[in-house]
C-alpha cells in the first residue's frame, strides 16, 4: 500500500543551524514527491516537487530536497533556519491515475530557538 | 495566484446538525479535494472531484458526501455532525496536466467544533 512516513514529530533547532526533515515512501511505481509548509493558522503552501530529472530540488524560501530511490527518501534540507521557518512540514506522495491525489506524511513540527 | 476559499474559519455546531462547508476556487481548476487535519495523523482525504458533477470517495468518507454543481464550488456535506467529526477540514484544488505532480493549493481551512 502507497504510504509515506515521517520519523520525526517534534524537531526543535537553533536559528541559523542547518535543518533536515526526513521522509521515507512506499510507493510501486515511480513517485511524484512533494513537501508542504503549513504556517501557524494558514493554509498549506508548495515547498517544492519532485517528478522527474535532478534528484536535487531546489524550492521557495531557501529549501531543498534529495530524492534518494535506492533509500525510498526525500529528505528537505535547509543550510540556515531563520526563525520565521517554524511551522509544519508535510511530505506527500503523488498517487493514482492524473487525479492529482496525494497521500500525506503525519507532519514535523519545527520549532526555532533563538 | 491561485486563491482557495473557505466559506468559514471557524464553525462550532451541535451534535446531529447538518453541516455544510464550502470552498471557492478562482483559476478553473478541474481537481477539487476535501481533507480532514487531525494531529499525528496529517491529512487524510475525504472526497475528490476531478470534474463537474464527478466525485470519488478518498481514504475516509464515511459521515461525509459532496456536491460539485460547478466547476468552482466543491461543498463537504456532514449529514449528521458528530463529535468525532470535530477537526480541522482543508479544500485543495489543481489543474490536471502533469498528472500526480499537479500542485494542489489550498484554502486556509475551517475549524469544526461540533458540541
Amino acid at each position: 500500500a502507497q504510504s509515506v512516513t515521517q520519523p520525526d514529530i517534534h524537531i526543535t533547532v537553533s536559528e541559523g543551524a542547518s535543518l533536515e526533515l526526513r521522509c521515507n515512501y512506499s510507493y510501486g511505481a515511480t513517485p511524484y514527491l512533494f513537501w508542504y509548509v503549513q504556517s501557524p493558522g494558514q493554509g498549506l503552501q508548495l515547498l517544492l516537487k519532485y517528478f522527474s530529472g535532478d534528484t536535487l530540488v531546489q524550492g521557495i524560501k531557501g529549501f531543498e530536497a534529495e530524492f534518494k530511490r535506492s533509500q525510498s527518501s526525500f529528505n528537505l534540507r535547509k543550510p540556515s533556519v531563520h526563525w520565521s521557518d517554524a511551522a509544519e512540514y508535510f511530505c506527500a506522495v503523488g498517487v493514482g491515475s492524473n487525479t492529482g491525489k496525494l497521500i500525506f506524511g503525519q507532519g514535523t513540527t519545527l520549532q526555532v530557538k533563538p | 495566484d491561485v486563491k482557495v476559499t473557505q466559506s468559514s474559519r471557524y464553525l462550532v455546531k451541535r451534535t446531529g446538525e447538518k453541516v455544510f462547508l464550502e470552498c471557492v476556487q478562482d483559476m478553473d481548476h478541474e481537481n477539487m479535494f476535501w481533507y480532514r487535519q487531525d494531529p499525528g495523523l496529517g491529512l487524510r482525504l475525504i472526497y475528490f472531484s476531478y470534474d463537474v458533477k464527478m466525485k470519488e470517495k478518498g481514504d475516509i468518507p464515511e459521515g461525509y458526501s459532496v456536491s460539485r454543481e460547478k466547476k468552482e464550488r466543491f461543498s463537504l456535506i456532514l449529514e449528521s455532525a458528530s463529535t468525532n467529526q470535530t477537526s480541522m477540514y482543508l479544500c485543495a484544488s489543481s489543474l490536471t496536466g502533469q498528472g500526480n505532480a499537479d500542485t494542489q493549493y489550498f484554502g486556509p481551512g475551517t475549524r469544526l467544533t461540533v458540541l
